[in-house]
């Protein structure tokens, strides 16, 4: 069974760099096949997609992120991480990870999620 | 840039009954679409992938149809676990990019 899990500092200053880590156990990351995404979700709102990473090391991200956001792999720890920088009281959120096929039946499906970690952007 | 309408934004239902939820996108979608569920505090849920196939373990009671534009999920008979909100979801091939609708947020009436 693939499961993620997200971990991050939980509280970020304005104009700070937000590190957020994504743990998979179940699957490879380094196996061909899939994105492994990031999505946030402000309190009370819906769903908005940050940006993915393939195995390959391609990445694509939401432009209405104005390139502040940068997403790596870990081959050696089976992890992918996400950099967001200049964060803002904006950029507060429940942050998700999930993977998603490249083809199959449910290509471009949210298959599996992570259950979220709260971001706050406080002074 | 596509958007991805749902309505209405809450829909309150008996349980047992029926309940039609609404997806337009803002042009043609030139793939399928997909919907989730998601309950206070957890993770969103795929319920349908490819407009229409439901994912693996998800009762025959919800089910998904459209094309072009206008998309709906439909639950034939509302159990209490099924209050939630839902999300439809689309993916564009260039630019990469994937957008959700607004939600609705299902409740019992």
């Amino acid at each position: 069974q693939v499961q993620l899990q997200e971990s991050g500092p939980g509280l970020v200053k304005p104009s700070q760099t937000l590190s957020l880590t994504c743990s998979v156990s179940g699957a490879s990351i380094t196996t061909g096949g899939f994105f492994w995404s990031w999505i946030r979700q402000p309190a009370g709102r819906g769903l908005e997609w940050i940006g993915r990473i393939h195995s390959s090391g391609n990445t694509n991200y939401n432009s209405s992120l104005k390139s502040r956001a940068t997403i790596s792999l870990d081959a050696s720890k089976n992890q992918f991480s996400l950099k967001l920088s200049s964060v803002t009281a904006a950029d507060t959120a429940l942050y998700f990870c999930a993977r998603v096929p490249v083809g199959g039946d449910t290509w471009a499906t949210f298959e599996y999620w992570g259950r979220g970690t709260h971001i706050t952007v406080s002074s | 840039e596509l958007v991805m309408t749902q309505s209405p934004a809450t829909l309150s239902v008996s349980p047992g009954d029926r309940a039609t939820l609404s997806c337009r996108a803002s042009q043609s979608v030139p793939s399928n679409i997909a919907w989730y569920q998601q309950k206070p505090g957890q993770a969103p849920r795929l319920l349908i992938y490819a407009t229409s196939t439901r994912a693996t373990g998800i009762p025959a009671r919800f089910s998904g149809s459209g094309s072009g534009t206008e998309f709906t999920l439909t639950i034939s008979s509302l159990q209490s676990e099924d209050f939630a909100v839902y999300y439809c979801q689309q993916y564009n091939n260039w630019p990469p990019w994937y957008t959700f609708g607004q939600g609705t947020k299902l409740e019992i009436k």
